[in-house]
């Protein structure tokens, strides 16, 4: 079974600051893919980024861009520039390659950019 | 990227009755949908997934009767709370497969009284 794991519940960043969110992955399959996908008050989720797993290069979307470390199962969220429209909860989710694109959920960090 | 549109928003319903919530793909077509619940401050938990012409695949512990999925073409999927209760209240989401990626609709607030 696929796990997704965020340790961090709750982070807040001064605005246009930097700030990273972990999420940590187990999984025994080889070719995958990950996501953060953001969810602001109003809930609608909104994809934030997405890395293949058979890319070593590190995914980048403007002020968003991923730390992907393939041998510890680790793929981090880094934020850059923090505006007040980034607060919202952001959740990590991992999804098989070609087994009908279930996804695997953490259980979110909520960020909140302080002005 | 792809829009998916859900329906409605929010309802509020009394005890015992039945809602129905729509998702559809609004500019592609989706054989494979997806519902979620997801509880305040919580992830988001798969309930089932909506295949086109087929049954839908229910997760372990989500009631089948309780929860009707019908996914009768391949733009819409609808879920059923049949003999709703004021524990069914929550937020249900609705994604559509995308190539090797779900679109997401706004979801719907469900208030049973």
């Amino acid at each position: 079974a696929q796990t997704v794991t965020q340790s961090q519940p709750e982070m807040s960043v001064q605005e246009a600051e930097t700030v990273t969110l972990s999420c940590t992955y187990d999984t025994s399959e080889n070719n995958y893919y990950l996501f953060w996908y953001k969810q602001p008050p109003s809930r609608q989720m909104i994809l934030v980024i997405r890395q293949e797993a058979y890319k070593q290069q590190n995914a980048t979307e403007n002020r968003f861009s991923v730390n992907f470390q393939k041998a510890a199962k680790s793929f981090s969220l880094k934020i850059s520039d923090s505006q007040l429209g980034d607060t919202a909860m952001y959740f990590c989710a991992f999804m098989k390659s070609n087994t009908g694109n279930q996804f695997y959920f953490g259980t979110g960090t909520s960020l909140t950019v302080i002005p | 990227g792809a829009v998916v549109s859900q329906h409605p928003s929010r309802v509020i319903c009394k005890s015992g009755t039945s809602v129905k919530i729509e998702c559809r793909s609004l500019d592609f077509q989706a054989t494979t949908m997806f519902w979620y619940r997801q509880f305040p401050k919580q992830s988001l938990m798969l309930m089932a997934t909506s295949n086109e012409g087929s049954k839908a695949t229910y997760e372990q512990g989500v009631e089948k009767d309780k929860f009707l999925i019908n996914h009768a073409s391949l733009t819409l999927s609808t879920l059923t709370v049949t003999s709703a209760h004021p524990e069914d209240s929550s937020f249900y989401i609705c994604s559509a497969r995308g190539t090797n990626i779900q679109y997401f609709g706004a979801g719907t607030r469900l208030s049973v009284l």
